[in-house]
C-alpha cells in the first residue's frame, strides 16, 4: 500500500527566503506526482504535476523535482512571500489505477 | 468554465439523518473522485469513477454510496449519518493535466 509522508509538518520563514518542502512515498511504481496548494477553509489548487517520466516542473517562483527510483519529490518556493502561507500537500498516482494517495501536507507560514 | 462546483457548502445533520452532496464539472471529464478530508489525516478517497454509469470504491467507502447517472454530476450519499462522518468533503475530477478540485463542503453530525 502507497504511503506518502511530507517533512516537515509545520514551516515558518521570514519573507524573502528560498525554501524546499519535501514528499517521500514507499512504492516507486508511480504514474505520476501532483503538488497542491490549500488556503484555510478552501478547496485544493493544483501547483504542478509531474509525470513519472520527469524529473522536474516548474512555475513561476516554484520548481517540484522528481526522483522516482528514490521515493522522493521535493518543491522548492524561491523568494518566498506572505501570500505564500498554505497547506502544501503532495499526491501520488499509482500505475494500477486511480487512486492518489495524499500526504498529511506541510502547513507553511512566511512572515512579513 | 466553472470548474468543479460542489452544493451545498456546509451542512449540519443530526445522526441518522440522511443527504447527498452534489458534485459537478463542466471540465468534460471522465473521471470524478470524493475525498474527505480530516485534521492530521490528509485526505482519503471514498469512492469514484471512471465514466458516467460506473463508480468504484475508494479507501474509505464504508457509510457512503455515490452515482454517477450524468457525465458532468458525481453524487454522493449518506444515507445514515454518524458523527464519524464530521469531515470537510472534497470533489474531484481529472484528465492528462491533473486533477482539479471543488471548494469543499463542510459537514458537521451532531
Amino acid at each position: 500500500k502507497q504511503e506518502v509522508t511530507q517533512i516537515p509538518a509545520a514551516l515558518s520563514v521570514p519573507e524573502g527566503e528560498n525554501l524546499v518542502l519535501n514528499c517521500s512515498f514507499t512504492d516507486s511504481a508511480i504514474y505520476n506526482l501532483q503538488w497542491f496548494r490549500q488556503d484555510p477553509g478552501k478547496g485544493l489548487t493544483s501547483l504542478l504535476l509531474i509525470q513519472s517520466s520527469q524529473r522536474e516542473q516548474t512555475s513561476g517562483r516554484l520548481n517540484a523535482s522528481l526522483d522516482k527510483s528514490s521515493g522522493r519529490s521535493t518543491l522548492y518556493i524561491a523568494a518566498s512571500q506572505p501570500g505564500d502561507s498554505a497547506t502544501y500537500l503532495c499526491a501520488v498516482k499509482d500505475n494500477a489505477g486511480n487512486m492518489l494517495t495524499f500526504g498529511g501536507g506541510t502547513r507553511l507560514m512566511v512572515k512579513p | 468554465n466553472a470548474g468543479v462546483t460542489q452544493t451545498p457548502k456546509f451542512r449540519v445533520l443530526k445522526t441518522g439523518q440522511s443527504m447527498t452532496l452534489l458534485c459537478a464539472q463542466d471540465m468534460n471529464h471522465e473521471y470524478m473522485y470524493w475525498y474527505r478530508q480530516d485534521p492530521g489525516m490528509g485526505l482519503r478517497l471514498i469512492h469514484y469513477s471512471v465514466g458516467e454509469g460506473t463508480t468504484a470504491k475508494g479507501e474509505v467507502p464504508d457509510g457512503y454510496n455515490v452515482s454517477r447517472l450524468k457525465k458532468q454530476n458525481f453524487l454522493l450519499g449518506l444515507e445514515s449519518a454518524a458523527p464519524s462522518q464530521t469531515s470537510v468533503y472534497f470533489c474531484a475530477s481529472s484528465d492528462y493535466s491533473g486533477k482539479y478540485f471543488g471548494p469543499g463542503t463542510r459537514l458537521t453530525v451532531t
